[in-house]
C-alpha cells in the first residue's frame, strides 16, 4: 500500500502558482519523498526528490514540514503542460535497496487557462 | 543520451497467448523496473531486475515473467493473457545506488 495520501484533485489558473500537497504520516527517517507526475497516456516523470531540507530544481520546489510528515510540491508558474496527475512517494534511500515505487492514486492537476 | 525505449508500443492479442515486451535503458543504467497500470488498479510494480537478477517482485501471478540481459536490456513476458491483463506496461530504469527512476512511453497491451 502506498505510504502517501493527496487530495484527489485540484486546479489552479495559468501563470499561477500550484500547491500540490501530500501526507506521509508514517514516514521513517531513512525514507525520502519522492514526485513524478503523469502526462495522460505517457510513462511517469521524476520531477524531484527530498530527504527533510527542501528542494529546489528547474521543475519544481519542493517543501518538507520539520516533522517530515507531510510536503507540498510547488510548481511556481503553472502552464496547461503542467496538467497531469501528481504522485508523491515515499521510498527508501539506502544503498542496494531495490528501486521499487509504490504508486498511489495521485492528485490530478488542472490547469486553467 | 537517449531515453529508456520500449518496443513494440502497441499491441493487439487474443486470450491465451503469450507476449514478449521489450525494454532498453538508458546507457549506463543496471536497474530495470516494469510496472502494470490499469484504470482499476493504478500504477502496480511487477518486478526489477538488476545485473542480470531479479532483486523485487511484485504480486503478480507466475504467468508474468521477465529477464535482464548481459547489455542490461530487459524483456517481459506473459503467457496465457488474459482480458485484464490489458494495460499500459512501463519500464523504468535507474543508476545505482539508488537513484530517480526515467520512465520509458509504455507498451499499451490489449487483449481480445
Amino acid at each position: 500500500d502506498a505510504k502517501t495520501t493527496q487530495p484527489p484533485s485540484m486546479d489552479c489558473a495559468e501563470g499561477r502558482a500550484a500547491n500540490l500537497p501530500c501526507n506521509h504520516s508514517t514516514i521513517s527517517g531513512n525514507e525520502y519523498v519522492y514526485w513524478y507526475r503523469q502526462i495522460h497516456s505517457q510513462g511517469p516523470q521524476y520531477i524531484i526528490h527530498g530527504l527533510k531540507n527542501n528542494e529546489t530544481n528547474e521543475m519544481a520546489s519542493l517543501i518538507i514540514t520539520e516533522d517530515r510528515k507531510s510536503s507540498t510540491l510547488i510548481l511556481p508558474h503553472a502552464t496547461l503542460r503542467d496538467t497531469a496527475v501528481y504522485y508523491c512517494i515515499v521510498r527508501p534511500t539506502n544503498t542496494g535497496a531495490n528501486s521499487k515505487l509504490t504508486f498511489g492514486k495521485g492528485i490530478t492537476l488542472s490547469v486553467r487557462p | 543520451k537517449a531515453g529508456v525505449t520500449q518496443t513494440p508500443r502497441y499491441l493487439i492479442k487474443t486470450r491465451g497467448q503469450q507476449v514478449t515486451l521489450s525494454c532498453s535503458p538508458i546507457s549506463g543504467h543496471r536497474s530495470v523496473s516494469w510496472y502494470q497500470q490499469t484504470p482499476g488498479q493504478g500504477l502496480q510494480f511487477l518486478f526489477e531486475y538488476f545485473s542480470e537478477t531479479q532483486r523485487n517482485k511484485g504480486n503478480f501471478p507466475g504467468r508474468f515473467s521477465g529477464r535482464q540481459f548481459s547489455n542490461s536490456r530487459s524483456e517481459m513476458n506473459v503467457s496465457t493473457l488474459e482480458l485484464g491483463d490489458s494495460a499500459l506496461y512501463l519500464c523504468a530504469s535507474s543508476a545505482p545506488p539508488v537513484g530517480e527512476q526515467f520512465f520509458g512511453p509504455g507498451t499499451r497491451l490489449t487483449v481480445l
